[in-house]
């Protein structure tokens, strides 16, 4: 994600709906991507990973979609809830330097009811 | 079975102060990692290690140091402390190989006046 200094995008979404969120990542080398969710006061907590060799990833209520050729991820949430209300974060890295996540920004979420 | 765990939460210190931030973690990862949070960006990473006795820089290294003499432990020292250091730091840690995500402590706030 590209950094836009003290104010994350904020996507607001009605509860029950489905939330997109997307990220831009730099490197065309990372071959694997990670998305966080994190709440206030709290650390990121995982959600879903995909390695490069794949396009789609599918876990409880999420989906991660990930196009290489413009170097674009996304997380799509089913039947938002209140609870997902939080900022969440894509991460990036190549295996071959294993740990050496590089964040995006963050997108806040804010589920309405 | 804690997970990661950071200690303290919170600290103040005065310019020119030195102390260490605590992370244990007790998952038997070989991974550790050190990140600072500032408001509106992502998580940077400041040192990492791959195994007791192995450390190397992240990206924001600079007036930071660490040691790994257990595998559990990875202390943070702030030698000479700065404003520039007020932030909250994320210690991580994770199997070193794929499909094994980061895993975060809660953070310890620190501010330096």
């Amino acid at each position: 994600g590209e950094s836009v200094g003290l104010h994350l995008p904020t996507l607001s979404v009605q509860e029950g709906d489905n939330s997109i969120i997307n990220c831009a990542y730099s490197n065309s080398a990372s071959d694997y991507f990670i998305w966080y969710k994190q709440e206030s006061g709290k650390g990121p907590q995982f959600i879903i990973d995909i390695r490069s060799n794949m396009d789609k990833r599918q876990g409880q209520r999420v989906t991660v979609l990930l196009n290489k050729t413009v170097k674009h991820l996304s997380l799509q949430i089913a039947a938002t809830q209140p609870g997902d209300s939080a900022v969440y974060f894509c991460a990036e890295m190549t295996t071959d330097s294993w740990g050496k996540l590089q964040f995006g920004a963050g997108t806040q979420v804010v589920v309405t009811p | 079975n804690a997970g990661v765990t950071q200690t303290p939460k919170f600290q103040v210190l005065k310019t020119g102060q030195s102390m260490t931030l605590q992370c244990a973690q007790d998952m038997n990862h070989e991974y550790m990692s050190w990140y600072r949070q500032d408001p509106g960006m992502g998580l940077r990473l400041i040192h990492y290690s791959v195994g007791a006795g192995i450390t190397d820089q992240g990206e924001v290294p600079n007036g930071y140091n660490v040691s790994r003499s257990t595998t559990e432990d990875f202390p943070l020292r702030l030698l000479s402390a700065a404003p520039s250091q007020t932030s909250v730091y994320f210690c991580a840690s994770s199997y070193e190989r794929e499909g094994s995500p980061l895993h975060f402590g809660n953070g310890t706030r620190l501010t330096v006046t």
